[in-house]
């Protein structure tokens, strides 16, 4: 099975943009890579995914290698409330229900 | 407002009981998913249904059963074969394309008595 390799933890401080790495050098060409966050006692968060072109959304911005053995989370401009652990997930195409969970990166957004 | 809903947010289990977590979810998902956390780690899966009437075993499922008699309810019970059952417990939905995301509840937390 793919799999992920991200920091423990990460410190960033607020109103500051925010890149979380993640490394995926076994993903296969049709892997979707997907991320999650986490709050404290809460279920997990859906933020962004993509296949191969960066992408963008409301919350965050993900940029794919051109390899796609890596790729990075951008949090624009960070603020307390991003203060959560980060998930980079892969997710083949042909097994929906197959989300392969690391231990995620701990952000830490110091006021 | 749609959503997914878990209960309890606690509960207590003793030695030899089973208890079953509730999962209710209004966002008109095909697919739900059961997931195991253990503090520090990520999540397991433990069941999926792609439909009603039927689901899959996840890679943990020793010890545990569900049921999905309805689209919008997956209940899992937590028997008492299942000899460490203290963890939190996520409930997840989604539709069933490959790139669609999961939506997940709030969690419950067992514990042991």
């Amino acid at each position: 099975d793919a799999k992920t390799t991200q920091p423990n933890s990460m410190e960033s401080n607020e109103e500051e943009p925010v890149h979380l790495p993640c490394n995926h050098s076994t993903i296969s060409g049709t892997d979707y890579i997907h991320w999650y966050r986490q709050l404290p006692s809460q279920g997990p968060e859906y933020v962004i995914h993509g296949l191969t072109s960066n992408v963008n959304n409301r919350m965050a911005s993900l940029a794919i290698a051109e390899d796609r053995k890596s790729s990075t989370l951008i949090l624009h401009r960070a603020t307390l409330r991003d203060a959560a652990v980060y998930y980079c997930i892969l997710r083949p195409p042909d097994s929906n229900y197959q989300l392969i969970w690391g231990a995620g990166t701990k952000l830490i957004i110091k006021p | 407002d749609g959503g997914i809903t878990q209960s309890p947010k606690y509960l207590f289990r003793k030695e030899g009981q089973n208890v079953t977590l509730s999962c209710e979810q209004n966002l008109n998902h095909d697919a739900m998913y059961w997931y195991r956390q253990d503090p520090g780690q990520g999540l397991r899966l433990i069941y999926y249904s792609q439909i009603v009437n039927d689901f899959q075993k996840g890679d943990i499922a020793e010890g545990y059963s569900v049921s999905r008699e309805k689209k919008e309810s997956f209940p899992l019970t937590v028997t008492s074969a299942q000899k460490n059952p203290t963890a939190f417990y996520l409930c997840a939905s989604s539709i069933w394309a490959v790139s669609q995301p999961q939506h997940f509840g709030d969690g419950t937390r067992l514990s042991i008595l």
